[in-house]
């Protein structure tokens, strides 16, 4: 079965700065998709950057972008200029290309802002 | 505006008191799921729905059950909730496919006294 571990229960950054978050999985497929979610205190869950495995390259979307590590499988979100709207529960996913849609969560990561 | 709506957002009940957590979605997605969140697990999937009439169990099915007659709706219900249902409560749908994103609604949080 598909494991997800992020292992940072809590981050804390300045305002402006960079933070990398991480982000580990364990599977035996080489076809699968990776996500980063945003929740913040409001409780909707947010997309903020997806990777396929396939690709080499890898994903950005503005201030987001992830590390992807295809042979160690890890998947680390930084987050560049952090700004206060930011703070947030970040949770990393990943998906099978083959199964049910299921998406398989880490535990989350809390990530503290600091004005 | 395209959504997944849950209703209620938030809701109070006794053990034992049947409850039912509607989940509607207008994006004509085949696909839809329950997860439950609780802290330090993250999101566990309860269970999903590839199309009409077609629900099967996911990682967490005990004590819950759903039903999908129309393609839009995928309520989720307890029929005698105890206080370990306690928890957040997501649906979610996506169009059929590896590649499709999937969306989420904005959450019922359910306390079972």
């Amino acid at each position: 079965a598909q494991t997800v571990t992020q292992s940072q229960p809590e981050m804390s950054v300045q305002e402006a700065e960079t933070v990398t978050l991480s982000c580990t999985y364990d599977t035996s497929e080489s076809d699968y998709y990776l996500f980063w979610y945003k929740q913040p205190p409001s409780r909707q869950m947010i997309l903020v950057i997806r990777q396929e495995a396939y690709k080499q390259q890898n994903a950005t979307e503005n201030r987001f972008s992830v590390n992807f590590q295809k042979a160690a499988k890890s998947f680390s979100l930084k987050i560049s200029d952090s700004q206060l709207g930011d703070a947030a529960m970040y949770f990393c996913a990943y998906r099978s290309a083959h199964s049910n849609y299921q998406l398989i969560w880490g535990a989350g990561t809390k990530l503290i802002i600091k004005p | 505006e395209a959504q997944v709506t849950q209703n209620p957002r938030y809701l109070i009940t006794v053990t034992g008191k049947k409850l039912t957590v509607t989940c509607s979605q207008n994006m004509n997605h085949e696909y839809m799921s329950w997860y439950r969140q609780d802290p330090g697990l993250g999101l566990r999937q309860i269970y999903y729905s590839m199309n009409v009439e077609v629900t099967d169990k996911g990682d967490v099915p005990e004590g819950y059950k759903v039903s999908r007659k129309e393609k839009r709706n995928f309520p989720l219900i307890l029929e005698s909730p105890s206080p370990n249902q306690t928890s957040l409560y997501f649906c979610a749908s996506q169009l059929a496919g590896g590649r499709e994103t999937q969306y989420f609604g904005p959450g019922t949080r359910l306390l079972v006294l």
